[in-house]
């Protein structure tokens, strides 16, 4: 099975507004780490923000932020004004447990940002 | 501060070469992963090195073997090219052995094409 799912293969945004990219993860480990990257044309993957499994707040970083739904094992990522640089591909990850070593990648999100 | 290096950008091979890849972590980094992306689908984890162990690895075969130096800089080889070897290949760099938070730091990786 899928440990992440990226339902959403590519997504178009006006300039200015927000958007929200898909992701739902599947473990049976209580402890774990969800991650959203970026990753431009230049190949470089960029960290964006983090949620860990006990975390009681929803993750923050600037106009990003985490929508985690974890009944739903769902880990939004929501990005708000959007503007013409955040045009890239977007990847949900996830750690399992924690303090594992590697990361299990979605197949991404490719978004468009439309003056 | 230079970010994770990695080099070549570029290379072409024929099946049955053999490539060497090479990153240099960030600065205060001792730990080097590497990751595997084929075109249109996210990274796939292939092993992690920390103090010049290979400490995880995935479910890539024998062909592609590793090693980290004193420095903390690593190198990633593959024998016997397949075509199916063609991709993206990502370094990622952390400190420790990958407990803490969003503290992955990737390259921009060497784009490897078998013919």
């Amino acid at each position: 099975a899928q440990k992440i799912t990226q339902t959403q293969p590519g997504m178009f945004v006006q300039e200015k507004e927000a958007v929200t990219l898909d992701c739902t993860y599947d473990t049976s480990d209580p402890s774990y780490g969800l991650f959203w990257y970026k990753q431009p044309s230049s190949g470089e993957m960029i960290f964006l923000i983090y949620q860990g499994s006990y975390d009681q707040q929803n993750a923050t970083e600037g106009r990003y932020s985490l929508n985690f739904q974890k009944a739903r094992k769902s880990a939004n990522l929501v990005i708000s004004a959007s503007q013409l640089g955040d045009s890239a591909m977007y990847f949900c990850a996830m750690r399992e447990p924690t303090g594992a070593n590697n990361l299990f990648f979605g197949t991404g999100t490719r978004l468009t940002v439309i003056p | 501060d230079a970010g994770v290096t990695q080099s070549p950008t570029h290379l072409i091979k024929t099946r049955g070469q053999q490539v060497t890849l090479r990153c240099s972590p960030k600065s205060g980094h001792d730990t080097v992963s590497w990751y595997q992306q084929a075109l249109g689908q996210g990274p796939q984890f292939i092993f992690q090195y920390y103090e010049e162990e290979e400490r995880q690895r995935g479910n890539f075969p024998d062909r592609f073997s590793g090693h980290q130096f004193p420095n903390y800089s690593s190198e990633l080889n593959v024998n016997a090219l397949l075509l199916g070897d063609s991709a993206l290949y990502l370094c990622a760099s952390s400190s420790g052995t990958g407990r803490n938070t969003g503290e992955l730091f990737f390259g921009e990786g060497s784009r490897l094409t078998v013919l």
